[in-house]
């Protein structure tokens, strides 16, 4: 049974780096059929896709425009899990975050979720 | 960018009522149309891939239909647990696949 279990702060000051990590059990980052993926949720913007981590003979990363250049998602295989650092954070920042795998069976769905981690982006 | 809509944004059902929730594509995305479940404070939850395939352990009581830009979610006999928010996503344009605003689903 594959889990996502998130962690990181839930407090961010502006200008600072939010930094999220997805810890997954029952599968390995490295997988060659699987994406990983950061979602953020807010109510300004809804569900919001920022970007995945995947191995394919060799690591790959996809960003999402609008955050494109503030954000980078890291495999790390000794611990077999993956992270998320957003740079340059403001209060539009604030959102909860999710960490998701998409499994190339699926058509490209999210079927394996962690349970969200709750990020304020305030003084 | 391929914009996703839903209707309506919010409905009341009894239980047992039978509940239709449409989501709207901009441009044609074929087939690449997930539908979620979420409940409050939780992370939403995979029902639907592929426009009507049913994911694993999801009862048969959710079917999805549809292709090119109109997609449908059917409830065919809603539950006490099914009251929540439910959101169509398309991946045709992945990695960057869109989300439709949601649809609450509560109790009449």
């Amino acid at each position: 049974q594959v889990q996502l279990q998130q962690s990181g702060p839930g407090l961010v000051k502006p200008s600072q780096t939010l930094s999220l990590t997805c810890a997954i059990s029952g599968d390995s980052v490295s997988s060659n059929s699987v994406t990983w993926n950061w979602i953020r949720q807010s109510p300004s913007r809804g569900l919001e896709w920022l970007g995945r981590t995947y191995y394919r003979s060799k690591w790959y990363s996809d960003y999402a425009v609008s955050v494109r250049g503030r954000i980078t998602i890291n495999p790390d295989t000794s611990m077999n899990h993956f992270s998320l650092q957003l740079n340059s954070v403001t209060p539009e920042d604030t959102a909860v975050y999710f960490c998701a795998r998409v499994p190339e069976v699926l058509d490209d769905a999210f079927d394996i979720w962690g349970q969200g981690t709750r990020v304020t982006v305030s003084s | 960018d391929i914009q996703m809509t839903q209707s309506p944004s919010s409905l009341s059902a009894s239980v047992g009522d039978r509940v239709t929730i449409t989501c709207r594509a901009s441009q044609s995305i074929s087939n690449y149309l997930s539908w979620y479940q979420q409940k409050p404070g939780k992370a939403p939850k995979l029902l639907i891939y592929g426009a009507s395939s049913l994911q694993s352990g999801v009862p048969s009581r959710f079917s999805g239909s549809g292709s090119g830009t109109d997609f449908t979610l059917i409830i065919s006999s809603v539950q006490p647990e099914d009251f929540a928010t439910y959101y169509c996503q398309q991946s045709y344009s992945t990695p960057e696949g869109t989300f439709g605003p949601g649809t609450k689903v509560d109790i009449k």
